[in-house]
């Protein structure tokens, strides 16, 4: 247990609906990165947050968006969802001096 | 525009001998870099990192190498074993805490 905890593990949905993915990071951990993982590729940055604020925004589709919370959790919200969405979504977080640890990640199925 | 890329997207090696994973990036911002190691169906896992002031780290099996003047690194396991099949990803950044730009990643296959 890497101690980020990442809901649901799998979610299967339909062409044009909205889901929300739901990040716990490791306690004490300020900073919580999005990325995304299409079949093959590398792991690609969407966005972080520090301590609830946005901090810094990679190739995040418009149609998608993220917030952080006060007990520091945070929550990727995917929208009018493609079949090019189908993809494994990763949570990590951080504290400054310390590395990055990484969720088990959700895999999205849009069919 | 791939900042970091490994070039070998798979690599099989006998069990026992050195695997060498690959990695070049083309920022020269970067200053901080990582190995993951990642299994299917599991969030990568942080396996050793360097930064741009050293040239080698070393961790058990684990040895990175970082050369700065052709903006690459290597990431050399010794002696490699069965359970070190797995995806293995660089990443880069520009500080310690700042987002982390990947590879594309390397399957290693270790042949018993």
């Amino acid at each position: 247990d890497s101690g980020v905890t990442q809901t649901p593990k799998h979610l299967i949905t339909a062409t044009g609906q909205r889901v929300t993915l739901r990040c716990s990071p490791r306690s004490g951990d300020l900073s919580v990165y999005w990325y995304q993982q299409s079949l093959d590729q590398g792991l690609q940055f969407l966005i972080q947050y520090y301590n609830g604020e946005e901090r810094a925004k990679g190739n995040i589709l418009e149609r998608f968006s993220a917030q952080q919370f006060p007990d520091l959790h945070s929550e990727l919200n995917l929208s009018s969802l493609e079949l090019g969405d189908s993809a494994l979504y990763f949570c990590a977080s951080s504290l400054p001096s310390y590395g990055y640890t990484f969720g088990s990640g959700t895999r999205l199925t849009v069919v | 525009d791939q900042q970091v890329k490994q070039n070998s997207p798979s690599l099989s090696v006998q069990e026992g001998r050195i695997s060498i994973l690959n990695c070049d990036y083309t920022n020269s911002m970067f200053d901080y870099f990582l190995w993951y190691k990642k299994y299917p169906a599991e969030g990568p896992t942080f396996l050793i990192s360097i930064s741009s002031i050293k040239d080698k780290n070393e961790d058990g099996r684990f040895t990175v190498f970082l050369n700065k003047s052709a903006k690459h690194l290597s990431l050399h396991i010794v002696p490699s074993q069965p359970g070190d099949s797995a995806v293995y990803f660089c990443a880069a950044s520009r500080g310690g805490n700042e987002k982390l730009t990947f590879g594309t990643g390397t399957r290693l296959t270790i042949i018993p």
